[in-house]
């Protein structure tokens, strides 16, 4: 099967520990993207990656981390220092496509604070 | 200002009703318009792309105005399964990146 996972569907974190969120893509895709969707709010940036071994904070990066040491994986860690770290975590990857750039979603992982 | 502002709903609609959606967006540098579908507790997914000179796909039909910078979306003859929320994107940036509406939640009732 061709697309985005995501693991693991949901991910307990508790107070002080770093989490690493992971995002898996076979699409062949150059860019990746992490986004975070709390409720009732639309998705916002964290990190995204045009190329293998490049990465640029988005618009909420601080208490994250990401690293891009292959094509098709591009992992997300939350860190201690994110006070709020309950959200729905999205990754995305985007396709050049014929007529215009359009990005796809993996499933999600929704991170919970113990 | 939040950049792309999108009509607060929910919208609650009978099944065959034709509704709308409105939403405007402050970045007049963005590059490309979508619509997203979003059912509740997964993924957004692309319903379809917004182009200046309108374009329909099904009962789906969306409009770009660039000089007003605002996007419409209508849906005809709802369906049951058109119940979901609604999310006005548009991209922009040497990124690419996709700037989210808060969304639309839509109800279509039997």
């Amino acid at each position: 099967d061709g697309g985005i996972t995501q693991s693991p569907k949901y991910l307990f974190r508790k107070e002080g520990q770093n989490v690493t969120l992971s995002c898996e893509q076979n699409l062949n895709h150059d860019a990746m993207y992490w986004y975070r969707q709390d409720p009732g709010q639309g998705l916002r940036l964290i990190y995204y990656s045009q190329i293998v071994n490049d990465f640029q904070k988005g618009d909420i990066a601080e208490g994250y981390s990401v690293s891009r040491e292959k094509k098709e994986s591009f992992p997300l860690t939350v860190t201690s220092a994110q006070k709020n770290p309950t959200a729905f975590y999205l990754c995305a990857t985007r396709d050049r496509g014929e007529y215009q750039e359009t990005q796809y979603f993996g499933p999600g992982t929704r991170l919970l604070v113990l | 200002r939040k950049e792309v502002e999108q009509d607060p709903g929910p919208f609650n609609v009978p099944e065959g009703a034709t509704v709308a959606f409105n939403c405007t967006y402050s970045n007049s540098a963005s590059q490309s318009f979508f619509w997203y579908r979003q059912d509740c507790r997964k993924e957004p997914k692309l319903l379809m792309s917004v182009y200046s000179s309108g374009n329909e796909d099904g009962r789906f039909t969306a409009q770009l105005n660039r000089a007003s910078q605002y996007i419409s979306l209508l849906i005809r003859d709802s369906k049951l399964s058109d119940s979901a929320t609604y999310l006005c994107v548009v991209m922009e940036g040497s990124a690419r990146q996709l700037t989210f509406g808060s969304g639309t939640q839509l109800t279509v009732l039997p």
